[in-house]
């Protein structure tokens, strides 16, 4: 098992571009999650799926869409990248909704000249 | 107040040493309390969940004490392998989902 993949590793953007960070999982685990790690400010969720289908807003979702595209899979999108976006993002994802161990991938590093 | 609260550090100590962590969080309605270990450039990974009745697994030592919303992490025998951000990670339930919220993270140096 490869746990959760992230595409890609890194990337340099520039003001307004657009790009779609990829995230897939093979646990068979039905939520999925987009946190950003700041320093200084901790990680904090972006967005959530708690399910195949179903997407909801975290504490940070402005700027952002995502896409549960089935139940491996689930992206995060930047339509206009912003030098406040340049972060690192990480997907997670949990077997279940309750006190369940989230697995993290290894991130993308993200900067927006 | 924020969420999750934790002493960034850095803690440098020796190798041998026994080290504790402090954490408060600010939400009285948390159900579920972790400990994750970050190392550096790398992802999130849990180290152990943290039960009221407190909990080991070998040189670490969680313990929660809901009354004064306040978690710790006990390692001793510290090694150099130690040397990581330690995150204090709470659980808000909202309905039927519970999202993690995550302390900044305590950075532990064990020097030889």
């Amino acid at each position: 098992n490869a746990g959760v993949t992230q595409t890609p590793k890194f990337q340099v953007l520039k003001t307004g571009q657009s790009m779609t960070l990829q995230c897939a999982q093979d646990m068979n685990h039905n939520s999925m999650y987009w946190y950003r790690q700041d320093p200084g400010m901790g990680l904090r969720l972006i967005y959530y799926s708690a399910s195949e289908g179903t997407t909801d807003k975290g504490e940070v979702p402005n700027g952002y869409n995502v896409s549960r595209l089935n139940k491996r899979e689930f992206s995060l999108r930047l339509e206009s990248a912003a030098p406040s976006q340049t972060s690192v993002y990480f997907c997670a994802s949990e077997l279940g909704t309750v006190q369940e161990t989230q697995y993290f991938g290894p991130g993308t590093r993200l900067l927006v000249l | 107040r924020k969420e999750v609260e934790q002493d960034p550090g850095p803690f440098n100590v020796p190798e041998g040493a026994t080290v504790a962590f402090n954490c408060t969080y600010s939400n009285s309605a948390s159900q579920s309390f972790f400990w994750y270990r970050q190392d550096c450039r790398k992802e999130p990974k849990l180290l152990m969940s943290v039960y009221s009745s407190g909990n080991e697994d070998g040189r670490f030592t969680a313990q929660l004490n809901r009354a004064s919303q306040y978690i710790s992490l006990l390692i001793r025998d510290s090694k150099l392998s130690d040397s990581a951000t330690y995150l204090c990670v709470v659980m808000n339930y909202g309905g039927s989902q519970g999202n993690l919220i995550f302390g900044k993270g305590t950075k532990l140096s064990v020097k030889p």
